[in-house]
């Protein structure tokens, strides 16, 4: 159980583009859904916080509008890295979380701009 | 959230039993200890969770002191499988709407 799926796995687009990453928990409902980023050799960081319905709270020095956050349901949440450049290639990670239970992420996206 | 301290690398072999200890100096009442797996270009798994004494399940053990400001996770007979970074996480599930924040972690590598 708690299975959260994540798309693309991995993306490799030119800068200027836009790229949308789908985070979906399978097999139940989450009453928060979070972004975190991860570099090379680093720990995750935390970029926003979504719950269903409302807008996402964004992290200090993330700006939301150049991470679109979009959170339709109790299981599925988007991010979308608008206006794309070299320096957003990271490692974009979701997760998940029911009330009272652990949060469970995603594979993570890998996202290379070229 | 409680800060987290983890030693940043431990080495061991395959079939040795590894303990790797946490420290969260001001945990509070209400926060749980989640501890995750992560391997490379993949989201963190969850490990276990726990408030207090200890809690087992089929893959690792919890240990927690009656004081709660320290907590140890116990892999029993590692393989090189279990090469991975493991994260201690300190924080409250209560309505599930505050993210975890991760520390550094814990580089584990397991030799043949």
């Amino acid at each position: 159980g708690a299975v959260v799926s994540q798309h693309p796995s991995w993306v490799i687009c030119k800068s200027g583009t836009s790229v949308k990453i789908e985070c979906r928990s399978l097999d139940f409902q989450a009453t928060t859904m979070f972004w975190y980023r991860q570099f090379p050799k680093q720990s995750l960081m935390l970029m926003a916080t979504s719950n269903e319905g409302s807008k996402a709270t964004y992290e200090q020095g993330v700006e939301k509008d150049k991470f679109l956050i979009n959170h339709a349901s109790l299981t599925l949440s988007t991010l979308t890295v608008t206006s794309a450049h070299p320096e957003d290639s990271s490692f974009y990670i979701c997760s998940a979380r029911a009330s009272d239970q652990p949060q469970h992420f995603g594979d993570g996206t890998r996202l290379s701009i070229l | 959230l409680a800060k987290t301290t983890q030693p940043i690398s431990m080495d061991s072999y395959e079939g040795q039993e590894v303990n790797i200890t946490c420290s969260h100096n001001n945990i509070a009442t209400n926060d749980y200890i989640t501890w995750y797996q992560q391997f490379p270009s993949q989201g963190p798994r969850f490990i276990i969770q726990g408030y207090k004494t200890k809690v087992t399940n089929e893959v690792a053990s919890l240990f927690i002191p009656a004081d709660r400001k320290s907590s140890t996770l116990s892999l029993p007979r590692v393989s090189l499988s279990d090469t991975a970074v493991y994260y201690c996480l300190v924080g409250p599930t209560d309505t599930g709407r505050r993210a975890l924040t991760f520390g550094s972690g814990t580089r584990l590598q397991v030799q043949p």
